[in-house]
């Protein structure tokens, strides 16, 4: 069966622009939960969807915003892109929460700003 | 609150050695464990799980036993291969909250 996609794999924006990135996830999974990668800071949990709405949040300021459509499939937004903001973006899918089977992740997208 | 402390890397061996990374959460209740990996250029990978005390997870040669005495879940291998070069990553079910990655490198 196909994995979690995200497109695109690789971008780059320039300071104050906004970028939206998506996240399909593997099918019958309802979950999708989105993290910021960073040589720095590692992995940091930005927030999870579930069935459309939003279940958790980690402490991103409000430049940072998701949605969850129907199908499931989920984007993030980040308006006002900062230098700091370059970071691998990572998505991950799970049935119900990720607790029982796992989180199946996929390859992230790569955000550069300049 | 609940968080995640793994061993920091960069941790190098030679094939076939014994590798041990040291895990430890503090949480309320009793959260479900996971290891994960990350090749390099790809994403996570589930390498294995345990959901309650006494369980023991393991794939690949990796194993880690759900300590809840010690609230641990070290990551073990008998003898590595090269190709177990990456970064591992402990990690619990709040908000799936990650440990900061051990990278391990398996030099021939």
């Amino acid at each position: 069966k196909a994995g979690v996609t995200q497109t695109p794999r690789y971008l780059i924006k320039t300071r104050g622009q906004q970028v939206t990135l998506s996240c399909s996830p593997i099918s019958g999974h309802r979950s999708v939960s989105w993290y910021q990668q960073t040589p720095g800071q590692g992995l940091q949990f930005l927030f999870e969807y579930f069935s459309e709405t939003q279940r958790n949040k980690g402490n991103f300021p409000g430049r940072f915003s998701g949605r969850q459509f129907s199908n499931s499939r989920s984007e993030m937004n980040v308006s006002t892109l900062e230098l700091g903001d370059s970071a691998l973006y990572l998505c991950a899918s799970s049935r119900r929460g990720g607790e029982d089977y796992g989180y199946t992740f996929g390859s992230g997208t790569r955000l550069t700003v300049v | 609150g609940n968080s995640v402390t793994q061993m920091e890397g960069p941790v190098t061996l030679s094939e076939e050695a014994f590798l041990t990374i040291n895990c430890t959460y503090t949480a309320t209740g009793y959260p479900s464990l996971f290891w994960y990996v990350q090749y390099p250029g790809e994403g996570l990978q589930l390498l294995l799980k345990a959901t309650k005390a006494d369980d023991k997870g393991s794939n690949k040669g990796f194993e880690a036993t759900y300590r809840k005495e010690t609230t641990s879940f070290h990551l073990e291998k008998g003898s590595v291969q090269v190709s177990d070069s990456a970064v591992y990553f402990c990690a619990f079910d709040y908000k799936l909250s990650f440990g900061a990655g051990t990278t391990v490198t398996v030099r021939a």
